[in-house]
């Protein structure tokens, strides 16, 4: 299975800040990589697939980056909205693995 | 609008099987993919299989020897089976379309599945 490192395991920002979370794969995925963002309580919600492609509807200052075993999800300006737990997960193989997710807090 | 709601029993006693129920609106499950993951206390997601637009399955192979994916298309259900449970087990159930196999776009409220005696 490919496994998905996932970091930091929590963060948090200010409001306005630029945020940065990262996964790792085990081995190259080629760029079939999407995150997604849970809120408490709630279903997850798909924000990036195919890396860096930004699912319709999903504010602009989401944006994913990344190539071969690296990837990153950034948030450009943090909102109120933004604090929520977020995971990447791979397509490239299956079975289809996720990270670990990350915490992101407003500070 | 997409909608997916996942309905079944929130406990289940250890060895019985785990059987839920997506229920889809908007959308024919004889389009796409359709899977089920699971989100374990502590935040660990696992996908667990899909079901797709042609009734061919795809399984974890943690799990191949007691799970099933099936589905109804005159009802637009497709539904899960997972025999022989224990506590670990014990998860949140969520069902999501799979779409064109890039990503999961459309999920359900999920469904909580305690498995104790």
């Amino acid at each position: 299975d490919i496994q998905m490192t996932q970091s930091p395991a929590s963060l948090s920002a200010s409001l306005g800040e630029t945020v940065s979370i990262e996964c790792l794969a085990s081995e190259g995925i080629s760029n079939d990589l999407a995150w997604y963002q849970q809120k408490s309580g709630k279903s997850p919600q798909l924000l990036i697939y195919a890396a860096s492609r930004l699912q319709d509807g999903v504010p602009s200052r989401f944006s994913g980056s990344g190539s071969g075993t690296r990837y990153s999800l950034k948030i450009s300006g943090m909102q109120p909205e933004d604090e929520a737990d977020y995971f990447c997960q791979q397509s490239y193989k299956y079975p289809l693995t996720f990270g670990s997710g990350t915490k992101l807090e407003i500070k | 609008e997409v909608q997916l709601q996942e309905s079944g029993p929130g406990l289940v006693k250890p060895s019985q099987s785990l059987s839920l129920t997506c229920s889809v609106t908007g959308y024919s499950i004889t389009s796409n993919y359709w899977g089920w993951i699971r989100k374990f206390p502590g935040n660990k997601m696992e996908w667990m299989g899909y079901i797709s637009y042609s009734g061919s399955t795809s399984y974890n192979p943690s799990l191949k020897s007691r799970i099933s994916i099936t589905r109804d298309t005159s009802k637009n259900q497709f539904f899960l089976q997972l025999n022989s449970v224990t506590t670990e087990d014990t998860a949140t159930y969520y069902c999501a379309r799979w779409r064109n196999t890039y990503a999961f776009d459309y999920w359900g409220q999920g469904v909580m599945v305690t498995v104790s005696s």
